[in-house]
């Protein structure tokens, strides 16, 4: 079975410093996408960055960047000069895609980043 | 292009009672997913659904919890009976073929 887990419940950080937030997943697929997304104080899920397996670099999205090591099955999620608007809740997300046509997001526990000023 | 909007998004009821959360998918998108938080925890796969049909429930309590999704109108989620239990954030997506899921904000239920 998939699962996703993040080791680390909660992290904070520095204003204008960098954290790096890690997962770590369990699959036997060789094809497969992964996902960060934020979950501010408002609840709502936003995605931050997705990783194509079959693509071996890594995924970047202006101040958000991964480390995807396939063989290790390691999605980290870096975070750089770090802002205020970024404290909230990551999760880490695996997609599994059925035989029968389903598709399902799989995540994991989730860290809660705090932003010092 | 409107997001996905899910209402209510503060349901309160009591123990026995029904739990109705609706969510109407983003404009164009023909598949819609539920998902449920509990409390420190990730999102959990309830159902996946299209148009008139259930794809994959494989994530739903065998009792009391269904879904439907009708050719028109939002999908609805519905809790009977509801237990002290299924308080929790329950949150609606939707995709294209396999794109993308845009979620909504949540619903928020809490059973007293």
């Amino acid at each position: 079975a998939q699962t996703v887990t993040q080791s680390q419940p909660e992290m904070s950080v520095q204003e204008a410093e960098t954290v790096t937030l890690s997962c770590t997943y369990d699959t036997s697929e060789s094809d497969y996408y992964l996902f960060w997304y934020k979950q501010p104080p408002s609840r709502q899920m936003i995605l931050v960055i997705r990783q194509e397996a079959y693509k071996q670099q890594n995924a970047t999205e202006n101040r958000f960047s991964v480390n995807f090591q396939k063989a290790a099955k390691s999605f980290s999620l870096k975070i750089s000069d770090s802002q205020l608007g970024d404290a909230a809740m990551y999760f880490c997300a695996y997609r599994i895609l059925t035989q029968g046509g389903s598709e399902k997001l799989v995540f994991g526990k989730g860290t809660k980043l705090t932003v010092n000023p | 292009n409107a997001g996905v909007m899910q209402n209510p998004r503060h349901l309160v009821r009591r123990r026995g009672q029904e739990a109705r959360l609706r969510c109407s998918p983003m404009k164009g998108h023909s598949h819609v997913y539920w998902y449920r938080q509990l409390p420190e925890e990730g999102l959990k796969f309830m159902v996946y659904l299209q148009k008139e049909n259930i794809i994959d429930e494989s994530g739903m309590p065998k009792e009391r919890f269904s879904a439907e999704f009708p050719k028109e109108g939002p999908s609805i989620l519905r809790i009977q009976q509801v237990v002290r239990g299924d308080s929790a954030a329950y949150f609606c997506a939707s995709s294209e073929y396999t794109g993308e899921l845009f979620f909504g904000e949540g619903s928020r239920l809490t059973v007293l």
